[in-house]
């Protein structure tokens, strides 16, 4: 159980292009899911929160226009680079957390991420 | 403030070893929730454990255990015996409070050779 898509795993792509990738949660509901970005040899750095059905919650620096965030059901969140630049190129992963419940264990569940390369 | 700190940036040992990864945290928070996960070449993060911080009983799965201590703030992770598939960057992480995002350490690059 608990597993988490993420396409695509790996995309080129022209400067200038937008860049759509996908996170379902594929055997729970996932109210809550999480976009992060993975640099060489560093940390994850959250990127944003996205809440089903309202608006993402963007971590202070990251630009919302640049990077669209929708999560319009339960189990599918898509990121959005909008006309992507060599400066993006980046490791991208989605996490999910599982529907807050008594029996939730408040555990993210990571996608196999997306290694975006742009020209 | 939280803050997760991995001093160990890169641990080598040969196959068979055992090894410990440490992970100090830092929270004022009374409950909170600690995690490791690992992230093999491939990239994507495996969960390996959660940690909630009323259960200070220590864990063990196959090779893999855990030493949560809150006198010293610190959830360390051991591997018996360890394989060259164990190979991977380990992370530890952090959940306090109302907060619903994971406080990461910087991650220990792990190599098991041959």
């Amino acid at each position: 159980g608990a597993v988490v898509s993420q396409h695509p795993s790996w995309v080129i792509c022209k400067s200038g292009t937008s860049v759509k990738i996908e996170c379902r949660s594929l055997d729970f509901q996932a109210t809550t899911m999480f976009w992060y970005r993975q640099f060489p040899k560093q940390s994850l750095m959250l990127m944003a929160t996205s809440n089903e059905g309202s608006k993402a919650t963007y971590e202070q620096g990251v630009e919302k226009d640049k990077f669209l965030i929708n999560h319009a059901s339960l189990t599918l969140s898509t990121l959005t680079v909008t006309s992507a630049h060599p400066e993006d190129s980046s490791f991208y992963i989605c996490s999910a957390r599982e529907q807050l419940s008594r029996l939730a264990k408040n555990i993210q569940y990571f996608g196999a991420g997306t290694r975006l390369s742009v020209l | 403030a939280q803050k997760v700190t991995q001093a160990q940036t890169e641990i080598s040992v040969v196959e068979k070893e055992d090894v410990t990864l440490d992970c100090v945290y830092e929270t004022r928070d009374t409950t909170y929730y600690l995690f490791w996960y690992k992230q093999p070449p491939s990239g994507e993060l495996v969960f390996l454990i959660r940690r909630n911080s009323f259960d200070e009983q220590n864990e063990i799965s196959g090779r893999y255990s855990w030493n949560f201590q809150k006198s010293t703030s610190s959830f360390n992770f051991t591997i018996t015996a360890s394989q060259v598939v164990d190979s991977a960057v380990y992370f530890c992480a952090l959940n306090a409070g109302n907060n619903r995002k994971l406080i990461w350490g910087l991650g220990t690059s792990l190599a098991v050779n041959p």
